[in-house]
């Protein structure tokens, strides 16, 4: 148990849908990295967040947003959603927000789009 | 940018023989290289990374991997497989001031009894 937490583990949903994606930190980090994994593009990193401000993006859909409350837990907004979206979305945090802060990442949420 | 190619989707092994998967880094200063392995239905986990200093270095569950600039490869290895390690592996980069992780497409595991 990495400490990350995410619900919900599993969403289907369907196309032109919206869907919020939630997690949770390890108790102390202050990053929020959200990825994608699918079978045909891999594991993709879309947007971190550091103590609340985006910190980076990556190749995150303009129809995808994200935020990190002052709690510090975190939401991926998923909107209009197409087929292409169905993927496991991962969570991972970390203590600052330097390529040398570990990550560590948290079960995952997948996602169906029918 | 940088890039990670691990050349092998798929590896069978048979329990208590040696593992080795490969992995290459494609970046002009000094990478931030990571092994993280995925079990079926989980997520990922850190076996361990490289940063700087000694070349060779010691992870979780007897792993190890071995940093070599001159061919731009980080390849992890295990001496003798349990059939635990059945997994997906995925080898990674990062950078000074580059927040996120590149990672390779993976490597799937088998371990035969």
């Amino acid at each position: 148990d990495s400490g990350v937490t995410q619900t919900p583990k599993h969403l289907i949903t369907a196309t032109g849908q919206r869907v919020t994606l939630r997690c949770s930190p390890r108790s102390g980090d202050l990053s929020v990295y959200w990825y994608q994994q699918s079978l045909d593009q891999g594991l993709q990193f879309l947007i971190q967040y550091y103590n609340g401000e985006e910190r980076a993006k990556g190749n995150i859909l303009e129809r995808f947003s994200a935020q990190q409350f002052p709690d510090l837990h975190s939401e991926l907004n998923l909107s209009s959603l197409e087929l292409g979206d169905s993927a496991l979305y991962f969570c991972a945090s970390s203590v600052g927000s330097t390529a040398t802060d570990t990550q560590y990442f948290g079960p995952g949420t997948r996602l169906t789009v029918l | 940018a940088q890039s990670v190619t691990q050349p092998d989707i798929h590896i069978t092994v048979s329990e208590g023989a040696s593992l080795e998967l490969r992995c290459n880094y494609s970046y002009g200063a000094t990478p931030y290289l990571f092994w993280y392995v995925q079990s079926p239905g989980q997520g990922l986990q850190l076996l361990l990374k490289y940063f700087s200093g000694d070349t060779l270095v010691q992870g979780i569950k007897g792993f190890e991997a071995e940093f070599k600039r001159s061919q731009s490869s980080f390849n992890l290895r295990k001496p003798s497989v349990h059939w635990s390690d059945a997994a997906e592996y995925f080898c990674a980069v990062g950078a000074f001031n580059d927040y996120k992780l590149s990672f390779g497409a993976g490597t799937t595991v088998t371990v035969r009894a």
